[in-house]
């Protein structure tokens, strides 16, 4: 069975950093382009950045580049996404998925709050 | 960037009632359409893919058509379980969500 177990999320002031991760397990991690998609409270999905399978390769949206850095390790099957200079539109459920174009499997999601 | 436009952005139905739910792109996606459902509390789940194929655990009441820039999801014989936002997805030119619609019974 497919899993995906996102930890790392919180309250967190304006400016400061975070670092969330993403264990995965029931499927060859290291095949998979992986993504962290957001979703703000009471709204709509959005993806935020994806990485290509062996990580030489990373995609994000307009709004996030230069903030977010998306990282893997493959020999430990875990998903990382590094968030500098938090602003309050980044708060959101942020969840890992596993990505075929469309996304086949998705976390249970973490919750980033950024609030003074 | 591709933009999807989905519509309505909420939906009341009587159990028993057939719901169809629209999406349309901005440009030609060739049929690369994903549907999800989120139930509250839950993360979304895969329902639809390629437009019009049922992923693995869907009932066949679900179903997806359409082509080019516009697609539908029609839900037959709405059951209570049903009940959910639902949400459209391009990855013919990399990823774009539409803004969703939430499913209400009557």
């Amino acid at each position: 069975e497919v899993q995906l177990v996102e930890s790392g999320g919180g309250l967190v002031q304006p400016g400061r950093s975070l670092k969330l991760s993403c264990a995965a397990s029931g499927f060859t991690y290291s095949n998979y382009v992986m993504a962290w998609v957001r979703q703000a409270p009471t709204k709509g999905l959005e993806w935020v950045a994806s990485i290509s399978t062996g990580g030489g390769n990373t995609y994000y949206r307009d709004s996030v580049k230069g903030r977010f850095t998306i990282s893997r390790d493959n020999a430990k099957n875990t998903l990382y996404l590094q968030i500098d200079s938090l602003r309050s539109e980044d708060t959101a459920t942020y969840y890992c998925a596993k990505d075929i174009g469309y996304y086949s499997a998705w976390g249970q999601g973490v919750m980033v709050t950024v609030s003074s | 960037d591709i933009q999807m436009t989905q519509s309505p952005a909420s939906l009341s139905a009587s159990l028993g009632e057939t719901v169809t739910i629209e999406c349309r792109a901005s440009e030609d996606i060739y049929s690369n359409l994903a549907w999800y459902q989120q139930k509250p509390g839950n993360s979304p789940q895969l329902l639809i893919y390629d437009a019009n194929s049922l992923a693995d655990g869907v009932p066949s009441r679900f179903s997806g058509s359409g082509s080019g820039t516009q697609y539908s999801l029609k839900i037959n014989s709405l059951q209570s379980e049903d009940v959910a936002s639902y949400f459209c997805q391009q990855y013919n030119n990399y990823r774009t969500f539409g803004g969703g619609t939430k499913l209400e019974l009557k």
